[in-house]
C-alpha cells in the first residue's frame, strides 16, 4: 500500500489549460504539503495543509490553487498553464506540523508544452 | 531564518569506498536536521533526522550522520558506498514550528 500516492504521475498538457494533481495519504497524518522541484533539483515549498487549514502560501502565482476535501487529501489545480510551470511536483505528509520528517509522493512530472 | 547549504553539487566515489556528504546549516533555533534521498525518477526517502537527541544519528542503508553544533555541519557518511547508493542527497534544516528548508542537493555518483 503507497503511503502518499500521487496522480498522475505524467502530465503533458498545453500552455493555458488547467489541470489538477492529486494526493492521498493513507498514514493519519494531520499535515499535507506541495513542493516543486525545478530542474536544477530545487526543492521549495508551494502550501501546507494541517487538518484541512491551510498553513503556509508561499509567493506562488494565484493560478496555483490547493484543495483539502479532508486531512487525508491534498489536490492541486493549477489555471491557464505556462512553460515555467514545467517541474517535479512532489506531495508530502507529516505527522503535524512539528513533525520530524516528511513522507514524500514519487512526483508527478509536468510538462508544459 | 534559516538555510542549509549542501557544499559539494557531486560527488563521484569508487564501490567500497567511503562516502562524504557534507552540510553547513545556520538557524537562529535549535535547528532538527534531516538527510533525504531521491532515486532517478523516485520521490524523496527519509534517510536520518537529528532532533536535539544523540549527535550522531545512524540512518538507513548503513548511512549516519554526525551534528557539529560549534561547526554548524551535520556531514552524511557511509564507510563503503554500494552501486545502488547513486542517487541525489538533500540535507534539510527545520525550525520548532516545521518551516523545512531544502539544500540544493548532491548528487552521488558510484563508480564500478
Amino acid at each position: 500500500d503507497t503511503a502518499v500516492s500521487q496522480t498522475p504521475k505524467y502530465l503533458v498538457t498545453q500552455m493555458g489549460n488547467d489541470k489538477s494533481i492529486k494526493c492521498e495519504q493513507n498514514l493519519g497524518h494531520d499535515t499535507m504539503y506541495w513542493y516543486k522541484q525545478d530542474s536544477k533539483k530545487f526543492l521549495k515549498i508551494m502550501f501546507s495543509y494541517n487538518n484541512k487549514e491551510l498553513i503556509i502560501n508561499e509567493t506562488v502565482p494565484n493560478r496555483f490553487s490547493p484543495k483539502s476535501p479532508d486531512k487525508a487529501h491534498l489536490n492541486l489545480h493549477i489555471n491557464s498553464l505556462e512553460l515555467g510551470d514545467s517541474a517535479v511536483y512532489f506531495c508530502a505528509s507529516s505527522h503535524n506540523r512539528y513533525h520530524y520528517g516528511y513522507t514524500f509522493g514519487s512526483g508527478t512530472r509536468l510538462t508544459v508544452v | 531564518a534559516q538555510s542549509v547549504t549542501q557544499l559539494d553539487s557531486h560527488v563521484s566515489v569508487s564501490e567500497g569506498t567511503p562516502v562524504l556528504l557534507r552540510c553547513n546549516y545556520s538557524s537562529s533555533y535549535s535547528p532538527s536536521l534531516f538527510w533525504y534521498v531521491q532515486h532517478p525518477n523516485k520521490g524523496l526517502q527519509l534517510l536520518l533526522k537529528y532532533t536535539s537527541a544523540a549527535t550522531l544519528v545512524k540512518g538507513i542503508n548503513g548511512f549516519e550522520a554526525e551534528f557539529k553544533k560549534s561547526e554548524t555541519s551535520f556531514h552524511l557518511t557511509k564507510p563503503s558506498a554500494h552501486m545502488s547508493d547513486a542517487a541525489e542527497y538533500f540535507c534539510v534544516v527545520s525550525d520548532p514550528i516545521g518551516d523545512m528548508r531544502f539544500g540544493a542537493g548532491t548528487r552521488l555518483t558510484v563508480k564500478p
